[in-house]
Protein backbone atom coordinates (compact mmCIF):
# COMPACT_ATOMS: atom_id res chain seq x y z
CA UNK A 1 0.00 0.00 0.00
CA UNK A 2 1.22 3.63 -1.13
CA UNK A 3 1.71 6.24 1.20
CA UNK A 4 0.89 9.52 0.46
CA UNK A 5 2.91 10.91 -2.37
CA UNK A 6 3.42 14.33 -3.46
CA UNK A 7 4.88 15.66 -6.58
CA UNK A 8 7.18 17.52 -7.70
CA UNK A 9 9.37 16.86 -5.30
CA UNK A 10 11.28 20.17 -5.64
CA UNK A 11 10.00 23.37 -7.61
CA UNK A 12 11.65 26.67 -8.63
CA UNK A 13 9.69 29.58 -10.07
CA UNK A 14 10.21 33.32 -10.15
CA UNK A 15 8.29 36.03 -8.52
CA UNK A 16 4.82 36.66 -10.14
CA UNK A 17 4.48 33.11 -11.24
CA UNK A 18 1.76 30.32 -10.42
CA UNK A 19 2.68 27.45 -9.72
CA UNK A 20 0.35 23.68 -9.32
CA UNK A 21 1.13 21.04 -6.91
CA UNK A 22 0.33 17.42 -6.59
CA UNK A 23 -0.47 15.14 -3.64
CA UNK A 24 -2.55 11.41 -3.56
CA UNK A 25 -3.51 10.41 -0.48
CA UNK A 26 -2.85 6.79 0.86
CA UNK A 27 -5.53 4.36 -0.25
CA UNK A 28 -8.90 4.54 1.33
CA UNK A 29 -8.37 7.98 2.63
CA UNK A 30 -10.82 10.42 1.77
CA UNK A 31 -9.70 13.55 3.40
CA UNK A 32 -6.79 16.17 2.32
CA UNK A 33 -4.68 18.53 3.97
CA UNK A 34 -2.29 21.08 2.90
CA UNK A 35 0.60 22.97 4.99
CA UNK A 36 3.25 25.44 4.49
CA UNK A 37 6.31 25.21 6.52
CA UNK A 38 8.89 27.65 6.20
CA UNK A 39 12.48 27.36 7.45
CA UNK A 40 13.05 26.96 10.79
CA UNK A 41 9.32 27.00 11.69
CA UNK A 42 6.43 24.32 12.49
CA UNK A 43 3.93 23.77 9.23
CA UNK A 44 0.80 25.93 8.94
CA UNK A 45 -2.38 24.97 8.15
CA UNK A 46 -3.15 25.96 4.54
CA UNK A 47 -6.58 23.95 4.06
CA UNK A 48 -8.57 21.09 3.88
CA UNK A 49 -10.61 18.94 1.10
CA UNK A 50 -13.34 16.80 1.72
CA UNK A 51 -16.04 15.22 -1.10
CA UNK A 52 -14.29 17.98 -3.27
CA UNK A 53 -14.88 20.86 -1.33
CA UNK A 54 -12.79 22.67 0.63
CA UNK A 55 -13.81 22.20 4.19
CA UNK A 56 -11.59 24.41 6.54
CA UNK A 57 -8.82 26.73 5.74
CA UNK A 58 -6.21 28.35 7.90
CA UNK A 59 -4.79 32.39 8.04
CA UNK A 60 -3.70 32.06 4.14
CA UNK A 61 -4.79 34.45 1.34
CA UNK A 62 -7.15 34.04 -1.70
CA UNK A 63 -3.77 33.04 -3.96
CA UNK A 64 -3.36 29.96 -1.92
CA UNK A 65 -6.36 27.68 -3.87
CA UNK A 66 -6.96 24.32 -4.17
CA UNK A 67 -8.95 21.20 -5.49
CA UNK A 68 -9.91 17.46 -5.10
CA UNK A 69 -10.52 14.85 -7.59
CA UNK A 70 -13.67 12.28 -7.49
CA UNK A 71 -10.12 9.51 -6.78
CA UNK A 72 -9.32 11.94 -3.32
CA UNK A 73 -5.85 13.47 -4.72
CA UNK A 74 -5.95 16.87 -4.32
CA UNK A 75 -3.78 19.93 -5.89
CA UNK A 76 -2.77 23.04 -4.27
CA UNK A 77 -2.27 26.24 -6.21
CA UNK A 78 -0.35 29.52 -5.60
CA UNK A 79 -1.33 32.25 -7.97
CA UNK A 80 1.06 35.89 -8.23
CA UNK A 81 4.06 34.08 -6.18
CA UNK A 82 5.94 35.82 -3.87
CA UNK A 83 9.46 35.72 -2.34
CA UNK A 84 7.57 34.64 1.37
CA UNK A 85 5.99 31.35 -0.68
CA UNK A 86 9.29 29.61 -0.68
CA UNK A 87 8.87 26.97 1.69
CA UNK A 88 8.13 22.93 1.73
CA UNK A 89 4.20 22.16 1.00
CA UNK A 90 2.89 19.02 3.03
CA UNK A 91 0.31 17.01 2.28
CA UNK A 92 -1.44 14.80 4.14
CA UNK A 93 -4.33 12.46 4.31
CA UNK A 94 -7.13 10.96 7.21
CA UNK A 95 -8.33 7.74 7.34
CA UNK A 96 -11.67 6.35 8.88
CA UNK A 97 -9.97 4.59 11.49
CA UNK A 98 -11.92 7.03 14.31
CA UNK A 99 -8.41 8.40 15.23
CA UNK A 100 -8.12 11.17 13.05
CA UNK A 101 -4.65 10.34 12.72
CA UNK A 102 -2.55 12.19 9.61
CA UNK A 103 -0.57 10.80 7.26
CA UNK A 104 2.29 12.98 5.74
CA UNK A 105 3.97 13.06 2.37
CA UNK A 106 7.45 13.91 1.64
CA UNK A 107 6.80 17.37 0.94
CA UNK A 108 7.39 19.26 -1.87
CA UNK A 109 10.00 22.34 -1.71
CA UNK A 110 8.95 25.14 -3.44
CA UNK A 111 11.95 27.92 -4.23
CA UNK A 112 10.53 31.87 -5.51
CA UNK A 113 13.46 33.61 -6.64
CA UNK B 1 -6.65 30.88 20.38
CA UNK B 2 -4.51 27.51 20.41
CA UNK B 3 -0.98 27.66 20.80
CA UNK B 4 2.05 25.52 20.95
CA UNK B 5 5.38 25.96 22.52
CA UNK B 6 8.17 23.52 22.59
CA UNK B 7 11.20 24.14 24.92
CA UNK B 8 13.89 23.46 24.44
CA UNK B 9 14.53 25.01 20.46
CA UNK B 10 17.84 22.88 20.28
CA UNK B 11 19.50 20.40 22.14
CA UNK B 12 23.02 18.76 22.37
CA UNK B 13 23.44 15.22 24.51
CA UNK B 14 25.94 12.87 24.55
CA UNK B 15 25.29 9.44 23.00
CA UNK B 16 23.40 6.96 25.59
CA UNK B 17 21.60 9.62 28.10
CA UNK B 18 18.00 9.76 28.37
CA UNK B 19 16.24 13.09 27.30
CA UNK B 20 13.08 14.77 27.90
CA UNK B 21 11.46 17.02 25.26
CA UNK B 22 8.64 19.24 25.83
CA UNK B 23 5.52 20.36 24.27
CA UNK B 24 2.85 22.80 26.07
CA UNK B 25 -0.12 23.95 24.76
CA UNK B 26 -2.76 26.90 26.17
CA UNK B 27 -6.42 25.35 25.41
CA UNK B 28 -6.98 21.84 26.84
CA UNK B 29 -9.71 21.04 24.36
CA UNK B 30 -7.67 19.17 21.74
CA UNK B 31 -8.47 15.89 20.31
CA UNK B 32 -5.28 14.43 19.77
CA UNK B 33 -1.62 15.04 19.81
CA UNK B 34 0.95 13.33 17.97
CA UNK B 35 5.03 14.01 17.94
CA UNK B 36 6.90 14.01 14.66
CA UNK B 37 10.18 13.64 13.65
CA UNK B 38 11.72 15.50 11.06
CA UNK B 39 14.73 15.01 9.14
CA UNK B 40 16.81 18.23 7.85
CA UNK B 41 15.05 18.99 4.16
CA UNK B 42 12.91 16.22 4.28
CA UNK B 43 9.40 15.48 5.02
CA UNK B 44 7.30 14.55 8.74
CA UNK B 45 8.04 10.98 10.24
CA UNK B 46 4.89 9.95 12.41
CA UNK B 47 6.10 8.84 15.94
CA UNK B 48 3.48 8.75 18.37
CA UNK B 49 -0.18 9.66 18.36
CA UNK B 50 -1.69 10.20 21.50
CA UNK B 51 -5.68 10.10 21.55
CA UNK B 52 -7.24 12.75 24.13
CA UNK B 53 -8.84 9.71 26.17
CA UNK B 54 -5.05 8.30 26.65
CA UNK B 55 -2.27 9.67 29.33
CA UNK B 56 0.78 7.79 27.28
CA UNK B 57 1.87 5.91 24.29
CA UNK B 58 4.91 3.88 24.00
CA UNK B 59 6.70 2.76 20.53
CA UNK B 60 10.61 1.44 21.34
CA UNK B 61 12.74 3.86 22.86
CA UNK B 62 9.99 6.10 22.78
CA UNK B 63 7.43 7.35 25.38
CA UNK B 64 4.98 9.98 25.27
CA UNK B 65 2.79 11.41 27.99
CA UNK B 66 -0.26 13.76 27.68
CA UNK B 67 -1.54 15.49 30.56
CA UNK B 68 -4.72 17.83 29.30
CA UNK B 69 -5.27 19.80 31.92
CA UNK B 70 -1.93 21.30 32.35
CA UNK B 71 -1.37 21.71 28.62
CA UNK B 72 1.50 19.77 28.09
CA UNK B 73 2.93 16.85 26.69
CA UNK B 74 6.70 14.94 27.45
CA UNK B 75 8.86 12.60 24.37
CA UNK B 76 11.19 10.61 26.54
CA UNK B 77 13.73 8.96 24.36
CA UNK B 78 15.88 6.59 26.04
CA UNK B 79 19.57 5.24 25.21
CA UNK B 80 20.06 8.26 22.60
CA UNK B 81 21.84 7.43 19.53
CA UNK B 82 23.45 9.24 16.92
CA UNK B 83 20.48 8.68 13.82
CA UNK B 84 18.04 9.49 16.49
CA UNK B 85 19.26 13.73 15.79
CA UNK B 86 16.51 15.08 13.77
CA UNK B 87 13.87 17.77 14.49
CA UNK B 88 11.16 16.58 16.81
CA UNK B 89 7.60 18.66 16.21
CA UNK B 90 4.52 17.98 18.45
CA UNK B 91 1.40 18.99 17.19
CA UNK B 92 -2.43 18.88 18.60
CA UNK B 93 -5.38 18.29 16.60
CA UNK B 94 -8.17 20.71 17.26
CA UNK B 95 -11.57 18.87 17.03
CA UNK B 96 -12.33 19.70 13.30
CA UNK B 97 -9.03 17.77 12.14
CA UNK B 98 -7.18 21.22 12.16
CA UNK B 99 -3.06 20.31 13.31
CA UNK B 100 -1.61 23.95 15.11
CA UNK B 101 2.12 22.64 15.45
CA UNK B 102 5.12 23.50 17.83
CA UNK B 103 8.06 25.06 16.09
CA UNK B 104 10.28 21.74 16.77
CA UNK B 105 13.16 21.22 19.29
CA UNK B 106 16.31 19.98 17.18
CA UNK B 107 17.85 17.21 19.15
CA UNK B 108 21.48 16.62 18.21
CA UNK B 109 23.54 12.96 19.74
CA UNK B 110 26.54 13.52 19.82
CA UNK B 111 28.81 10.01 19.13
Amino acid sequence: DAGVTQSPTHLIKTRGQQVTLRCSPKSGHDTVSWYQQALGQGPQFIFQYYEEEERQRGNFPDRFSGHQFPNYSSELNVNALLLGDSALYLCASIGTSGTNEQFFGPGTRLTVL
Amino acid sequence: KQEVTQIPAALSVPEGENLVLNCSFTDSAIYNLQWFRQDPGKGLTSLLLIQSSQREQTSGRLNASLDKSSGRSTLYIAASQPGDSATYLCAVYLSNYQLIWGAGTKLIIKP
